[in-house]
């Protein structure tokens, strides 16, 4: 069964430094999307992505925030500068189609821990 | 704006019991609705939606849940809990007139007492 993959699942880094979250998506889908969960509360939305660009964010998506999609199957988050308050587990998701009814498949996640 | 609310942080159940984890949902269109779930150290798991048409909706393990539009919820039962099913759960919204993104609720953590 196709699934969304996500490397690495565990990153530390220390504040002030660049991470990126790399993602593959489902290969025939189209949207793609990043939430995140600071341990133990909701799943939040930051960002979804379409025809290779960002078609919706939230208030965390942020200038320290970015998404690619280098080569036709990655789909990576850049945060510039980390803070503390990064420190969260990041899910990857993808669907096939967007305001239509299909569910989003989710990663495993990267569990990003700021030092 | 879309919001989903699940007032039980956490609901204990006895195996072989009937268990239901309940959700109420604000969109100012149609909704669509979904349950995921969470286990330890995993990632999100899609478990059932709704779209249209009938009102009870199943979905994988046995969950099924049944959407009540008056009510605005959407609460996800199972008619005999297995120890396994413990977990955190999680509904969903997408607001089909609005944008393609999905509303989370907070979470209900299920425990499945043996």
């Amino acid at each position: 069964e196709p699934e969304v993959t996500q490397t690495p699942s565990h990153q530390v880094t220390q504040m002030g430094q660049e991470v990126i979250l790399r993602c593959v998506p489902i290969s025939n889908h189209l949207y793609f999307y990043w939430y995140r969960q600071i341990l133990g509360q909701k799943v939040e939305f930051l960002v979804s992505f379409y025809n290779n660009e960002i078609s919706e964010k939230s208030e965390i998506f942020d200038d320290q925030f970015s998404v690619e999609r280098p080569d036709g199957s990655n789909f990576t988050l850049k945060i510039r500068s980390t803070k503390l308050e990064d420190s969260a587990m990041y899910f990857c998701a993808s669907s096939e189609g967007a305001g239509w009814a299909t569910e989003a498949f989710f990663g495993q996640g990267t569990r990003l821990t700021v030092v | 704006a879309q919001s989903v609310a699940q007032p039980e942080d956490q609901v204990n159940v006895a195996e072989g019991n009937p268990l239901t984890v309940k959700c109420t949902y604000s969109v100012s269109g149609n909704p669509y609705l979904f349950w995921y779930v969470q286990y330890p150290n995993r990632g999100l798991q899609f478990l059932l939606k709704y779209i249209t048409g009938d009102n009870l909706v199943k979905g994988s393990y046995g969950f099924e849940a049944e959407f009540n539009k008056s009510q605005t919820s959407f609460h996800l039962k199972k008619p005999s809990a297995l120890v396994s099913d413990s977990a955190l759960y999680f509904c969903a919204v997408r607001d089909m007139n609005r944008d393609d993104k999905i509303i989370f609720g907070k979470g209900t953590r299920l425990h499945i007492l043996p």
